[in-house]
């Protein structure tokens, strides 16, 4: 069973760019959470989303940051107009739906390093 | 709002020691869930343990245990009989119970060196 994948692992960027971030959770994953990872830090939440909703994205910038999860096809983390801020470690988590309110553990991916020009 | 701290920015240990690495949070939820995250140099985070709140047995997992103090809201994490492998940057992490807000909040972590 594949884990979480992300690509690209490393990205780089020039100011004013974009960028975009994909995310396949693993097998049987229905939920998928996007952290940032600034240098020397903890992991930030970011977003949470299920197939075609946005769940909670209290933690994503209000601008430039926006995040979906369609219906085919992994999850998207898309970064417009870069900024040398943006700078991180993105990672995206996935964990199953137990259909009985509990939580599950997030796996997460390798990361991809956005670097910022 | 709750908050995880990790008072140990850096520790190290020698192979085939013990080492204890210490967390501490802030929540006033009486269920919750705490996690240990491993992230090696290659900067995948591995996740180590896992202990939910309602269970005061402490989780173990081969050469790694918790000791989950939950008056004092403390969750360290033991490793025994160290491994070269054992070098990454461990991360202590909360949840709150499905229903309530599912993201994780991470400590700032503890570099931690094991030597030969």
């Amino acid at each position: 069973n594949a884990g979480v994948m992300q690509n690209p692992r490393h990205l780089v960027r020039r100011r004013g760019q974009e960028a975009r971030l994909r995310c396949s959770p693993m097998k049987g994953h229905s939920h998928v959470y996007w952290y940032r990872q600034l240098p020397e830090e903890g992991l930030k939440f970011m977003v949470y989303l299920q197939k075609e909703n946005i769940i909670d994205e209290s933690g994503m910038p209000k601008e430039r940051f926006s995040a979906e999860f369609p219906k085919e096809g992994p999850s998207i983390l898309r970064i417009q107009q870069v900024v040398r801020g943006d700078s991180a470690a993105y990672f995206c988590a996935s964990s199953p739906s137990t259909g009985k309110g509990l939580t599950e553990t997030q796996y997460f991916g390798p990361g991809t390093r956005l670097l910022v020009l | 709002a709750q908050t995880v701290t990790q008072s140990q920015p850096e520790m190290s240990v020698q192979e085939a020691e013990t080492v204890t690495l210490s967390c501490t949070y802030d929540t006033s939820e009486s269920n919750y869930y705490l996690f240990w995250y491993k992230q090696p140099p290659s900067r995948q985070m591995i996740l180590v343990i896992r202990q939910e709140a309602y269970k005061q047995q402490n989780a173990t997992e081969n050469r790694f245990s918790v000791n989950f103090q939950k008056a004092a809201k403390s969750f360290s994490l033991k490793i025994s009989d160290s491994q070269l492998g054992d070098t990454a940057m461990y991360f202590c992490a909360f949840m709150k119970p499905a229903g309530a807000g599912t993201a994780l909040i991470f400590g700032k972590g503890t570099t931690l060196s094991v030597s030969s």
